[in-house]
Formats: structure tokens, C-alpha cells, sequence
């Protein structure tokens, strides 16, 4: 049984770095897409970007300038790293597992708990 | 990235079907998830008509020219939740519509 179990910051300042951390239990980590979605409180998901094991990553590109996914494959596990937080960025933050099978290899299928990240002066 | 756009909202009542569609994407391989409230989203079709193991057969999924639907047969009050469609884009990225609330009434 995978299951993905996240971590971070829940509260931060206009500027700051938002950081967070997925760790992946259960089933393989290489050959699979890792995800990070967001959605902001009462709105729909917004896709951020993903990674594949060998460190592969696409960001969508509203957010590019800012974003980072990186993977640490010998803890099983992948991060998201968003500089220069503003309110707009207040969301719950997902991690996710691609499907891993037929045309929709990378869509994210296993989800983590979410984490609320509020950005507050 | 194109966006995907669904109703706000639909309805129905218990065992009557609804059909929830998506506008916008060229793709084949439109799916769909399932969002019940402050939980994470969970696949309910890929690859445009695929279910997951353990997904009910009520749910369905097509396309025809530029929409994608969802069809949901023999409504239920445990449906009632938000639906969202994610399709891949051109540029490699995926993109999700911005939901449908499903009430049953």
C-alpha cells in the first residue's frame, strides 16, 4: 500500500520560502512521477510541477520563476521549495504519485494529506 | 496552459444519472477526480474512460470533439462532493478544470 506522508511550514510572511517535504512508504520510487498541487481554501487544484526519479522536473509556467522540485532517492523522498510568498499563495499543498500505467503515466493517483500553508503578515 | 472549463455546479436526485462536462481540452485522455470536503482528491477515470481498481462502475467517462463528460449513473448521497477534469497539455504540464460541485438532492 503507497502512502504519502507531507510535512512543512505551515504558516509563513510575505517573501519567505515556502518548504515542504514528501515522504513515499510503500511500493517503488524509481519510475514513477512525484507531483506537488495546491488549492487555495474554498477554490479548485492548480498543478505545480513534478519530478521524476532521475530528477527530470516541468513546473507550470506561471510559477516557474519561482519553483523548485528536487528528489532525494535514497530517503524516498521529494520536496517543493516556492520563494517570495505573497497571500496568493496561501493554499493546502498536495504531494502526489503519477498513475504510473497507460497514457496518463504522470497524473498524480496516490495524494498526500495536504498541508495548509497560510501566508500572513 | 489552455483551461478547462466545467459547470460550477450540477444536481440530481437519488438514482437518477447527471453528467458533468469539460470543455476545452484536445486531448483524448481526459480524467476525472472526486473530492469530498478537506479530503485530497481521488481518481475516479483516466485515460478517458478507465477506472482505478476499486471505482464504482456508476462512473463513466467519455469525449466527444472538444468536451470531455462524466457521467454518473444510479445517484447516490455519498456522490455528492466536488468533481474535477485534468487533462495533459502540450507543453507537458497538466491542468485541471476548475470543479463542479454536485449536490443530490
Amino acid at each position: 500500500q503507497v502512502q504519502l506522508q507531507q510535512w512543512g511550514a505551515g504558516l509563513l510572511k510575505p517573501s519567505e520560502t515556502l518548504s515542504l517535504t514528501c515522504a513515499v512508504y510503500g511500493g517503488s520510487f524509481s519510475g514513477y512521477y512525484w507531483s506537488w498541487i495546491r488549492q487555495p481554501p474554498g477554490k479548485g487544484l492548480e498543478w505545480i510541477g513534478e519530478i521524476n526519479h532521475s530528477g527530470s522536473t516541468t513546473y507550470k509556467s506561471s510559477l516557474k520563476s519561482r519553483v523548485t522540485i528536487s528528489v532525494d532517492t535514497s530517503k524516498n523522498q521529494f520536496s517543493l521549495r516556492l520563494t517570495s510568498v505573497t497571500a496568493a499563495d496561501t493554499a493546502v499543498y498536495y504531494c502526489a504519485r503519477g498513475l504510473g500505467r497507460g497514457y496518463s503515466y504522470g497524473l498524480p493517483y496516490y495524494w498526500g494529506q495536504g498541508t495548509l500553508v497560510t501566508v500572513s503578515s | 496552459q489552455s483551461a478547462l472549463t466545467q459547470p460550477a455546479s450540477v444536481s440530481g436526485s437519488p438514482g437518477q444519472s447527471i453528467t458533468i462536462s469539460c470543455t476545452g481540452t484536445s486531448s483524448d485522455y481526459v480524467s476525472w477526480y472526486q473530492q469530498h470536503p478537506g479530503k485530497a482528491p481521488k481518481l475516479m477515470i483516466y485515460d478517458g474512460s478507465k477506472r482505478p481498481s476499486g471505482v464504482s462502475n456508476r462512473f463513466s467517462g467519455s469525449k466527444s470533439g472538444n468536451t470531455a463528460s462524466l457521467t454518473i449513473s444510479g445517484l447516490q448521497a455519498e456522490d455528492e462532493a466536488d468533481y474535477y477534469c485534468c487533462s495533459y497539455t502540450s507543453s507537458s504540464t497538466w491542468v485541471f478544470g476548475g470543479g463542479s460541485n454536485l449536490t443530490v438532492l
